[in-house]
């Protein structure tokens, strides 16, 4: 069963544009981490927020966390071709990482 | 990256052979995964492992089995390959599941498995 649902499937903006992607899960957690995907290589990792934390920053990043909802987001400021990319949330609970669908970013030069 | 590598990064294969994909770490990690990606599921659990010769199933188990018999080293096999197991493999690493960075993962590049 997939725990973490990510919105929007795909997302199309222009260089210099904020993008800002959600994801709602299921069950308790341990902590949330964003990561990124370019086509045809592995999943790097953005940046982890637990569960007593309500927002983390880094570089262009800025990531939320409300556990009342269940949901999260992740903010990429002033986004540049190079973004172009596929993020995945992850919710880490009992030793494991379950994964997103992922949204699909397109940044237009 | 992380020292991690996979192998092979590509295989054709046919339905009914068995199969293994290597997957060896540098980072003396104690933790290691084997996921596959296909279009639709995002990433999925096969298995992992906690330490040498401790694994478990994740989500998507039937079909596949893992060793691990060095810190270095996770194995998977697909013992008799069907068509429904053609995906980007992945492997991945984790240091800790307590502390700051708990279950930071980090990913290796892929193999891609195409069963014919």
């Amino acid at each position: 069963s997939q725990q973490g649902e990510e919105d929007p499937q795909a997302l199309s903006i222009q260089e210099g544009e904020n993008a800002t992607m959600n994801c709602s899960y299921k069950t308790s957690i341990n902590n949330l981490q964003w990561y990124r995907q370019n086509s045809g290589r592995g999943l790097v990792h953005l940046i982890l927020i637990r569960s007593n934390e309500r927002e983390k920053h880094s570089g262009r990043l800025r990531v939320t966390l409300d556990t009342s909802k269940k949901s999260s987001s992740l903010l990429i400021t002033a986004s540049r071709a190079a973004d172009t990319a596929s993020y995945f949330c992850a919710t880490a609970l009992g030793g494991k990482l379950i994964f997103g669908q992922g949204t699909e970013l397109s940044v237009k030069p | 990256d992380a020292g991690i590598t996979q192998s092979p990064r590509h295989k054709v294969t046919e339905t009914g052979t068995p199969v293994t994909l290597r997957c060896h770490q540098t980072e003396n990690h104690r933790y290691m995964y084997w996921y596959r990606q296909d279009p639709g599921h995002g990433l999925r659990l096969i298995h992992y492992s906690y330490g040498v010769k401790d694994t478990d199933k994740g989500e998507v188990s039937d079909g596949y089995s893992v060793s691990r018999s060095k810190t270095e080293d996770f194995l998977l096999t697909l013992e008799s390959a069907t068509s429904s197991q053609t995906s980007v493999y992945f492997c991945a690493i984790s240091e800790s599941l307590t502390g700051p960075s708990s279950y930071e993962q980090y990913f290796g590049p892929g193999t891609r498995l195409t069963v014919t």
